[in-house]
């Protein structure tokens, strides 16, 4: 079984802080981690992917298979940022699964 | 970019009769979709994987006979709440699947909010 966590529903971080959005992932093969954001009155959109090593809109995430992890980071968080983060894990059967989701509200 | 749609992008309806709501993909073709619902302030959970060609594939817990999915082209799903109920009250979420080789990538549509009477 593949499952997600992202621990934290919440998140609040002022203008200009830091910023890092947590999950965990269990599957017992090789994933694919993504992160999806979604704007207020939005569709779900694709923010970046493991695979792709890239930074989008200043964001990055690194998977650390060790701790079956993949955060999601920005060093200076954006007032533009505030949304809902889902991660999402995709196996062998290329279906995602997602997380809870973690608002992120950033404060002026 | 590739572009997924769904209609209605509302309805309102009443207790048991049925409800369709399509979801088409755009400018790419797409032999599998999904459709998720979505509870509010919750997360996507997957109803059901539609494949062109062949019977949907449901998630556990989910009736098949109630949620009926078609499709019937590379670019139309659709998802029909059969003899809907207030409890069916919800966001559904399509999304494609634009296979490139060993990439690949989900669109999602815009959703569509039900609400039963």
């Amino acid at each position: 079984a593949q499952r997600v966590t992202q621990p934290e529903k919440l998140l609040s971080v002022f203008k200009g802080a830091p910023v890092e959005l947590k999950c965990n992932y269990s599957y017992s093969g090789s994933p694919e981690l993504f992160w999806y954001v979604q704007y207020s009155r939005q569709r779900l959109q694709l923010l970046l992917r493991h695979i792709s090593r890239e930074s989008i809109k200043g964001f990055t995430a690194d998977l650390n298979k060790g701790e079956t992890s993949f955060h999601l980071k920005k060093p200076f968080a954006q007032e533009e940022d505030s949304a809902m983060y889902y991660c999402a894990l995709s196996g062998s059967a290329r279906q995602l699964t997602f997380g809870s989701g973690t608002q992120l509200t950033v404060l002026p | 970019g590739a572009v997924v749609s769904q209609h209605p992008s509302w309805v309102i309806c009443k207790s048991g009769t049925s409800v369709k709501i399509e979801c088409r993909s755009l400018d790419f073709q797409a032999t599998t979709m999904f459709w998720y619902r979505q509870f509010p302030k919750q997360s996507l959970m997957l109803m059901a994987t539609s494949n062109e060609g062949s019977k949907a594939t449901y998630e556990q817990g989910v009736e098949k006979d109630k949620f009926l999915i078609n499709h019937a082209s590379l670019t139309l799903s659709t998802l029909t709440v059969t003899s809907a109920h207030p409890e069916d009250s919800s966001f559904y979420i399509c999304s494609a699947r634009l296979d490139r080789g060993r990439r690949y990538e989900q669109y999602f549509g815009p959703g569509t909010r039900l609400t039963v009477t």
